[in-house]
């Protein structure tokens, strides 16, 4: 089955850039989708299709794809930012829903 | 407004059955397949089932096929989750999702909105 490999955590200074990688064989030709999800809440999809945006979601959230790794990345984060992070595909070979392990983002 | 709102979690044996439900509101129901997500406490997030819009189309995931059933009923806007044979492994909260579509085709699409999630416990 297919496996996409997220680092569990990643810190950063408030005002830097976070950039949280999505790790799988040839995700670059897969969509990818990635959630945030707060503490006792749902996730929230805050990009879809590698790199769109939902309304609502700063531009300072993007997100891209290539390779063997998709990449979101949270520019001038802030402290609301903090969260856990989980990327997301579609493995048509075994039509199953993947998610990555998750990672949780820590402003420092 | 879109609301999915979920139901049915409980405490339940090993080996014991539940049957949870997802109400969907402000949307037209059969246009949109729907999936079911799991978290086990402090856990990640996982995958369990995904349903087309018509419901002609059911996805599984390994850990739970042959175990659990997915269905909707259309005409009530209404989502379901039928778990059998339970193990400890299945305490998690469950979420329904929304798709961005009707068919399997749209399997592979986002979610952009799910439930507050409905908690399952499997326990002696």
């Amino acid at each position: 089955s297919y496996v996409l490999t997220q680092p569990p955590s990643v810190s950063v200074a408030p005002g830097q850039t976070a950039t949280i990688t999505c790790g799988g064989d040839n995700i670059g030709r897969r969509s990818v989708h990635w959630y945030r999800q707060m503490p006792g809440q749902a996730p929230v999809v805050v990009v879809f299709d590698d790199s769109g945006r939902p309304s609502g979601i700063p531009e300072r959230i993007s997100g891209s794809n290539s390779g063997n790794t998709a990449t979101l990345t949270v520019s001038r984060v802030e402290a609301e930012d903090e969260a856990d992070y989980y990327c997301q595909v579609w493995d048509s070979g075994s039509d199953h829903v993947v998610f990555g392990g998750g990672t949780k983002l820590t402003v420092l | 407004e879109v609301q999915l709102l979920e139901s049915g979690g409980d405490l339940v044996q090993p080996g014991g059955s539940l049957r949870l439900s997802c109400a969907a509101s402000g949307f037209t129901f059969t246009d949109y397949a729907m999936m079911w997500v799991r978290q086990a406490p402090g856990k990640g997030l996982q995958w369990v089932s995904s349903l087309t819009g018509p419901g002609d189309g059911t996805f599984y995931a390994d850990s739970v096929k042959g175990r659990f059933t997915v269905s909707r009923d259309n005409s009530k806007n209404s989502l379901f989750l039928q778990m059998n044979s339970l193990t400890a492994a299945d305490t998690a909260i469950y979420y329904c999702a929304r798709g961005m579509c009707s068919n399997s085709a749209c399997l592979g699409g986002h979610s952009d909105f799910w439930g507050q999630g409905t908690l399952v416990t499997v326990s002696s």
